[in-house]
């Protein structure tokens, strides 16, 4: 079971907006940047958004993240069938003194 | 270009011990901590190690500690994961990331080598 709580899939029309959430603690999100990593399949993962909301270059603005007190999301917005990936948020967590990932969520674009 | 390309995986019995090592090219590999993620078959990513630039710091999930030991060569350019009593669950790929300011900041990956634990 992860430290960090996603939920394991969503679903949204092409060009429609979707929301994934990221729930942790106060010794994790709530106190550490949050980054997030899109993965396709038997690939690498690759670096979306790190310090909570901010964008590799490269890295389209449909993509946005956000921090709230013990949650994080990223948006993506303008939906494309190319972003049908998995997601996972990541995090220090400081009683750990280790890193720790989300569950991963996986995108369908019907 | 940054590359990162590990290599060492493969089939174990449990208990076994295996070293995993991830070549640097095309950055200053001493300027940056590097971390070890990995992803068993159809499972997420999970956070295993991490070590600073110096190599004077290291970090480990709570799956691994007192088993892994992390380690670095920056005369070599090189990233090491020494792993001891192997058991089945440690069965995945393992990442090598190169580690941008913060520990949960990856900014580049290398393309996996894959550690499997069978008897």
């Amino acid at each position: 079971q992860s430290v960090l709580t996603q939920p394991p899939s969503v679903s949204a029309a092409p060009g429609q907006k979707v929301t994934i959430s990221c729930s942790g603690s106060s010794s994790n999100i709530g106190n550490n940047y949050v980054s997030w990593y899109q993965q396709f399949p038997a690939t690498a993962p690759k670096l979306l958004i790190y310090d909570n909301n901010k964008r590799p270059s490269g890295i389209p603005d449909r993509f946005s993240g956000s921090r709230s007190g013990t949650s994080a999301t990223l948006d993506i917005t303008g939906l494309q069938t190319g972003d049908e990936a998995d997601y996972y948020c990541v995090t220090w967590d400081s009683s750990l003194s280790a890193g720790v990932f989300g569950g991963g969520t996986k995108l369908t674009v019907l | 270009e940054v590359q990162l390309l590990e290599s060492g995986g493969g089939l174990l019995q449990p208990g076994g011990s295996l070293r995993l090592s991830c070549a640097a090219s095309g950055f200053t590999f001493s300027s940056y901590a590097m971390t070890w993620v990995r992803q068993a078959p159809g499972k997420g990513l999970e956070w295993v190690s991490a070590i600073s630039g110096s190599g004077g710091s290291t970090y480990y999930a709570d799956s691994v500690k007192g088993r892994f030991t992390i380690s670095r060569d920056n005369s070599k350019n090189t990233l090491y994961l020494q792993m001891n009593g192997l058991r089945a669950e440690d069965a995945a790929a393992y990442y090598c990331a190169k580690t941008q300011t913060y520990y949960q900041n990856f900014d580049y990956w290398g393309q996996g080598t894959l550690v499997t634990v069978s008897s």
